[in-house]
């Protein structure tokens, strides 16, 4: 156990419909990260909260969405839903950085494989 | 626009031989270097990082070189075990900027054979 979980495990829906994506990060971790990865790809970073704030944002589409809360969990809104949507997802969670300090790398959760049909 | 890129889609290697599995990069500004593993069904693991004022890191069976000039790291296993059989993803951060964000490769699949 990685300490970040993520649910569902699993989700299949159907085309142009919604879904959201719960991740907890590591206690004591302020900063979630959210990544994609679709077949043969690899991970496909969408977007970062540090503290309930937007930190960075990467490829991510205009039909996704994501939020953190006060008690810092996270969730990614999916909406318009289309079968290339199809694809792991993955939440991280770091220790706090800021700019020029030390990355020392984050945790993965254990992901949420959407499959869209 | 693929900053960071594995070559090499896959890896086979016989048991206690060594593994060798690179990545190369094209943001100059990338400063910070990593190595994830990722078994199916899990998520991946930090294996080893390398900060580019070194050019070398080791922990245990695992080293890390860097390359800086030609924007090229690597990672070496030795000897290989055949529970070291995962994907590798190398991934790159630009700690001035990127707030923790990182970029990844495709990744490499790399088995090891009894």
């Amino acid at each position: 156990d990685s300490g970040v979980t993520q649910t569902p495990k699993h989700l299949i829906t159907a085309t142009g419909q919604r879904v959201t994506l719960r991740c907890s990060p590591r206690s004591g971790d302020l900063s979630v990260y959210w990544y994609q990865q679709s077949l043969d790809q690899g991970l496909q970073f969408l977007i970062q909260y540090y503290n309930g704030e937007e930190r960075a944002k990467g490829n991510i589409l205009e039909r996704f969405s994501a939020q953190q809360f006060p008690d810092l969990h996270s969730e990614l809104n999916l909406s318009s839903l289309e079968l290339g949507d199809s694809a792991l997802y993955f939440c991280a969670s770091s220790v706090p950085n800021s700019p020029g300090g030390p990355n020392y790398g984050y945790t993965f959760g254990s992901g949420t494989r959407l499959t869209v049909v | 626009d693929q900053q960071v890129k594995q070559n090499s889609p896959s890896l086979s290697v016989q048991e206690g031989r060594i593994s060798i599995l690179n990545c190369d990069y094209t943001n100059s500004m990338f400063d910070y270097f990593l190595w994830y593993k990722k078994y199916p069904a899990e998520g991946p693991t930090f294996l080893i990082s390398i900060s580019s004022i070194k050019d070398k890191n080791e922990d245990g069976r695992f080293t890390v070189f860097l390359n800086k000039s030609a924007k090229h790291l690597s990672l070496h296993i030795v000897p290989s075990q055949p529970g070291d059989s995962a994907v590798y993803f190398c991934a790159a951060s630009d700690s001035g900027t990127s707030y923790g964000k990182l970029t990844f490769g495709q990744g490499t699949i790399l088995t090891v054979h009894p």
